[in-house]
């Protein structure tokens, strides 16, 4: 078993649906990334968080430490927010544990 | 302000060669992390430097090395090269050292097909 699960691995939605992508971990972390990867390759980092819930723009994540289980929900959706979501946690001294990522497509 | 910079972007070899890849960190940053993504999969980690030194090692064979400069740029070695090293190889850089609270900045990537 992985230590970090995502799901759905793949999701497919129409312009201006809610997105929600899941990801449960199964060990200790210091915080957790949200990433977008776009098909090119190039990785951008969309949160950093530890606790609680954070905004920006259409973006939302949200992280529930007890229950080891963070949300990243997308209002609103448009084509261009179709790529691939990472979650990843981090242990200790800046090592990474990532997901298997979330191939997201929205359709117009 | 550039970001995080790596090269090349792609890059063809064959079994048996060796490879150098390079990054330049954001800049301002001291802490430069390696990562491999296989086709369809999350990134691995490979190792992470700080201070000239590698600090932390994920599961990859000594055929992977790094050496780290004194501007904070990072090379990423690997030798004997097999088949299963075709990836996408990711560097990240952060500022503040090991234990820093600060994000890590990606690069790019560079793709590395073997044949």
């Amino acid at each position: 078993k992985n230590e970090v699960e995502q799901s759905p691995q793949n999701l497919t939605a129409q312009e201006g649906e809610f997105i929600t992508i899941n990801c449960s971990y199964s060990v200790g972390i210091s915080a957790l990334h949200w990433l977008q990867q776009h098909p090119g390759g190039g990785i951008v980092s969309l949160f950093m968080l530890s606790s609680g819930k954070k905004k920006h723009g259409r973006l939302i994540a949200t992280i529930n430490i007890q229950e080891k289980h963070s949300s990243l929900h997308i209002t609103a959706s448009h084509p261009r927010d179709s790529a691939v979501y990472i979650c990843a946690v981090r242990q200790g001294a800046q090592k990474l544990v990532f997901g298997q990522g979330t191939r997201l497509t929205i359709n117009p | 302000d550039a970001g995080v910079t790596q090269s090349p972007t792609h890059l063809i070899k064959t079994r048996g060669q060796q490879v150098t890849l390079r990054c330049s960190p954001k800049s301002g940053h001291d802490t430069v992390s390696w990562y491999q993504q296989a086709l369809g999969q999350g990134p691995q980690f490979i190792f992470q430097y700080y201070e000239e030194e590698e600090r932390q090692r994920g599961n990859f064979p000594d055929r992977f090395s790094g050496h780290q400069f004194p501007n904070y740029s990072s090379e990423l070695n690997v030798n004997a090269l097999l088949l299963g090293d075709s990836a996408l190889y990711l560097c990240a850089s952060s500022l503040g050292g090991l234990f820093s609270n600060q994000p890590q900045h990606f690069g790019d990537g560079t793709r590395l097909s073997i044949l």
